[in-house]
């Protein structure tokens, strides 16, 4: 089945600090890429849409200056959280989809737990 | 635009009991159903989904789903319950339009299978 591969898993970085973390589709090319943040015991929070090639679409809250998304390739999309504040603490977790068809589900990565102290 | 009601935000249950998780959606138009499964720590894995046939759906682990299109449900059951079941389940939801990105997430049911 389709594998998606998100690294790091879990990172502790200083209060100022950037972190980048990486989603890649390892057997399909993700046409389009998602970004998720959980709070515990809650629901998937979207975060961003990232389609390859182009600028990602911000949902509404989310700072687009804050949390920087490159969707370079059809494999490869990164969150970089710029300027780490411990209220950015949080479980991160990206999907992918290989088709823009609704029925087309999404592929998980195993999400990265962002501690900032 | 789709949204997506988990009633249940815990159901606790023995092990070898049968469960139900519930989900209910509301769309103005034709929709795809899925259920995914969460384990501590980890991202989410696709359990089953519902396109179009058949309303019962089978899925992963002893899973099955019935899709309810005039109480607009989507129940997830299984007959009898294992202790590794204990997780986190999300019902999903995404419309049949062209070119649909959107796909929303019901708030979790949180399992739990004790001994």
């Amino acid at each position: 089945g389709a594998v998606v591969s998100q690294h790091p898993s879990w990172v502790i970085c200083k209060s100022g600090t950037s972190v980048k973390i990486e989603c890649r589709s390892l057997d399909f090319q993700a046409t389009t890429m998602f970004w998720y943040r959980q709070f515990p015991k809650q629901s998937l929070m979207l975060m961003a849409t990232s389609n390859e090639g182009s600028k990602a679409t911000y949902e509404q809250g989310v700072e687009k200056d804050k949390f920087l998304i490159n969707h370079a390739s059809l494999t490869l999309s990164t969150l970089t959280v710029t300027s780490a504040h411990p209220e950015d603490s949080s479980f991160y977790i990206c999907s992918a989809r290989g088709s823009l068809r609704g029925h087309s589900p999404l592929h998980f990565g195993n999400g990265t737990r962002l501690t900032v102290t | 635009a789709q949204s997506v009601t988990q009633l249940d935000s815990q159901v606790p249950v023995f092990e070898e009991a049968p469960v139900e998780l519930r989900c209910n959606y509301s769309s103005s138009v034709s929709v795809y159903l899925f259920w995914y499964v969460q384990y501590p720590n980890q991202g989410l894995q696709l359990l089953l989904k519902y396109l179009s046939g058949s309303t019962l759906v089978k899925g992963i682990n002893g899973f099955e789903a019935e899709f309810n299109k005039s109480q607009t449900s989507f129940h997830l059951r299984k007959p009898s319950v294992h202790i590794s079941d204990t997780a986190e389940y999300f019902c999903a939801v995404s419309d049949r339009g062209p070119n649909n990105n959107d796909m929303r997430f019901g708030a979790g049911t949180r399992l739990t299978v004790k001994p």
